[in-house]
């Protein structure tokens, strides 16, 4: 059973902090990992994706993966209110259909 | 770029009849096209994978005879929901994954959902 888990949250953090959020995988042959913004009533947006183990930075997001470990993480600098929303992992595994395997998502609140 | 739509946003029908929902990826070509449904507060279930050309493949526990999926171009696929009940509302998502990727790569472009509610 492929699983992908975060936690439901809410995170909450003051604007202007770091939000980290987390992820974690169960299969080993996963090759791609994906982080998607939701907000609420909206379908998800593609924010990053990393495929090799290390950090990569767009803007204010920085995905970290740790392949060993089976995590992958989105850091969120100078958190901002707009930021609040459901933040979705997914992960695709080699082989088979490629299908990704979705969190349930992690909620983050940014209070002003 | 990496642009899809979805027609329509919302729609609401009588319960017993049948719904079309269209997605089309707009600026690049899809080999794959996924259809999720979501309940309020719920996390994203797909549903089945639509590939060009040929039948789609559905998650266990959905009905193929009721959630017929047509995916008759690289840039559209259709999914109908027949014989619509009140259970069947929900928000319904497309994606599609980009041809020109890996497809073990291949990060998934979302539609901005259909939102159906039976009545």
């Amino acid at each position: 059973q492929k699983e992908v888990e975060q936690n439901s949250g809410p995170l909450s953090v003051p604007e202007g902090a770091i939000a980290s959020l987390n992820c974690t995988y169960s299969d080993r042959g996963s090759q791609s990992f994906f982080w998607y913004r939701q907000y609420s009533g909206k379908s998800p947006e593609l924010i990053m994706f990393i495929y090799s183990n290390g950090d990569k930075e767009d803007g204010r997001f920085t995905a970290q993966l740790n392949k060993a470990s089976q995590y992958v993480s989105l850091l969120i600098r100078d958190s901002q209110p707009s930021d609040s929303a459901t933040y979705l992992c997914a992960v695709n595994i080699m082989g088979g259909s490629y299908i990704p395997t979705f969190g349930r998502g992690t909620s983050l609140i940014v209070h002003p | 770029g990496a642009v899809v739509s979805q027609h329509p946003s919302w729609v609401i029908c009588k319960s017993g009849t049948s719904v079309k929902i269209e997605c089309r990826s707009l600026d690049f070509q899809a080999t794959t096209m996924f259809w999720y449904r979501q309940f309020p507060k719920q996390s994203l279930m797909l549903m089945a994978t639509s590939n060009e050309g040929s039948k789609a493949t559905y998650e266990q526990g959905v009905e193929k005879d009721k959630f017929l999926i047509n995916h008759a171009s690289l840039t559209l696929s259709t999914l109908t929901v027949t014989s619509a009940h009140p259970e069947d509302s929900s928000f319904y998502i497309c994606s599609a994954r980009d041809r020109g990727r890996s497809p073990g790569l291949g990060e998934q472009y979302f539609g901005p959902g259909t939102r159906l509610t039976v009545t």
